[in-house]
């Protein structure tokens, strides 16, 4: 069963516009993990976050978690035609591999 | 994409045939999964490794087997496959367990079974 799950399913936006998209989870976590998946690739890993953060940025995008609410955020900022494709949360408990969400598919139009 | 290849990377197979997908990878990771794609559900796990000749289940394992006799291959078989097991299958791996760190993910293979 899924531990994480994308909300919304599916975004469009303008080019320049950020974008952000949630994740909620049941239990609880060691680390909850973003990724990208351009059509037809495989997923490619964006930022991992730890229980204990609350945080994190790498270049455009900006992860946070609050534990309390068992949710995420993954916001991409001044987004770009490139920034196309399907997020997906993950999250890992224990010494269990990761759990996929569903996924939100952003549309980014120029 | 992080030294792992898939094969094949297409495949059309009969029901009731014996198919195996190889993943090999040159990052000499401890760890390595297999995941598979559908429409609506998301990545499932179906099984993973933790070491040469250590294998688990996963989520979705039934109808799937394993086995690793190198750190670099991870093969899934499915025994007699269904039409069921259409989907994409994606290979990963990671140099320790994910609650640790992030996890590399192959290109797929696209598994039609008719």
């Amino acid at each position: 069963s899924q531990q994480g799950e994308e909300d919304p399913q599916a975004l469009s936006i303008q080019e320049g516009e950020n974008a952000t998209m949630n994740c909620s989870y049941k239990t609880s976590i060691n680390n909850l993990q973003w990724y990208r998946q351009n059509s037809g690739r495989g997923l490619v890993h964006l930022i991992l976050i730890r229980s204990n953060e609350r945080e994190k940025h790498s270049g455009r995008l900006r992860v946070t978690l609050d534990t309390s609410k068992k949710s995420s955020s993954l916001l991409i900022t001044a987004s770009r035609a490139a920034d196309t494709a399907s997020y997906f949360c993950a999250t890992s408990r224990g010494n269990t591999p990761l759990v996929f969400g569903k996924g939100t598919r952003l549309s980014v139009i120029a | 994409d992080a030294g792992i290849t898939q094969s094949p990377r297409h495949k059309v197979t009969e029901t009731g045939t014996p198919v195996t997908l190889r993943c090999h990878q040159t990052e000499n990771h401890r760890y390595m999964y297999w995941y598979r794609q559908d429409p609506g559900h998301g990545l499932r796990l179906i099984h993973y490794s933790y070491g040469v000749k250590d294998t688990d289940k996963g989520e979705v394992s039934d109808g799937y087997s394993v086995s690793r006799s190198k750190t670099e291959d991870f093969l899934l078989t499915l025994e007699s496959a269904t039409s069921s097991q259409t989907s994409v299958y994606f290979c990963a791996i990671s140099r320790d367990r994910q609650a640790y760190t992030e996890a590399f993910f192959g290109q797929g293979t696209r598994l039609t079974v008719v």
